[in-house]
């Protein structure tokens, strides 16, 4: 079963535009992942955000992490059309081993 | 290229037969998992080795599908008596975590799609 979930499940806007993405998740966390997968490629990994943390930055994204809402959100800034394709977030809890993926969001990015 | 690599990237298969695919890992990786993918869904966790030894078994990794990593390099995974259920994209991922409890990134490779007739 996924432990995230992802909204909206999809999202349509045009370059230049900021792209949010929320995740909410049902257990204890160690830590959360936001991951990027083009069309019937591999994930790529994006920002890792710890449970300790409740913000952080890297490039055009901006993480949020809030551990009492069991939510994190994702900002894309000034979305570019290079920028569409699925955005997963994925969960490690404090004890297991494995990372447990959302269902994604679809950005297009319409240029 | 993340340096994960999967062999085949696509696989077609008759119901029935056996099929079976390779992940070789970042070298210095001494974690590798297996996910497995349908359209419009996340990945969901299949298995995973530290070195050679298989730690956790998902549900999901019925008795007709097994993995490997004999030499804690490059891993297979076999399914047996293929299902039209098993079509799915096979994802292999790696990872070096600094702190063996806790997870780090994961290196994905671009995954075998598989079809199942």
């Amino acid at each position: 079963s996924q432990q995230g979930e992802e909204d909206p499940q999809a999202l349509s806007i045009q370059e230049g535009e900021n792209a949010t993405m929320n995740c909410s998740y049902k257990t204890s966390i160690n830590n959360l992942q936001w991951y990027r997968q083009n069309s019937g490629r591999g994930l790529v990994h994006l920002i890792l955000i710890r449970s300790n943390e409740r913000e952080k930055h890297s490039g055009r994204l901006r993480v949020t992490l809030d551990t009492s809402k069991k939510s994190s959100s994702l900002l894309i800034t000034a979305s570019r059309a290079a920028d569409t394709a699925s955005y997963f977030c994925a969960t490690a809890t404090t004890s297991g081993s494995r990372l447990t993926f959302g269902e994604g969001t679809q950005l297009t990015v319409n240029p | 290229d993340t340096g994960v690599s999967q062999d085949p990237r696509h696989k077609i298969t008759k119901r029935g037969q056996n099929v079976t695919f390779r992940c070789d890992p970042i070298s210095e990786h001494n974690r590798l998992y297996w996910y497995r993918q349908t359209l419009g869904q996340g990945p969901e966790f299949l298995t995973y080795f530290q070195n050679e030894a298989q730690l956790e078994k998902s549900r999901l990794l019925s008795d007709r599908f097994s993995a490997e990593r004999p030499k804690g390099s490059f891993s297979t995974l076999e399914i047996q008596r293929t299902e039209q259920g098993d079509s799915a994209m096979y994802l292999c991922a790696s990872s070096s975590p600094e702190r063996a409890s806790t997870n780090e990134k994961l290196f994905f490779g671009s995954g075998t799609q598989l079809s199942v007739l």
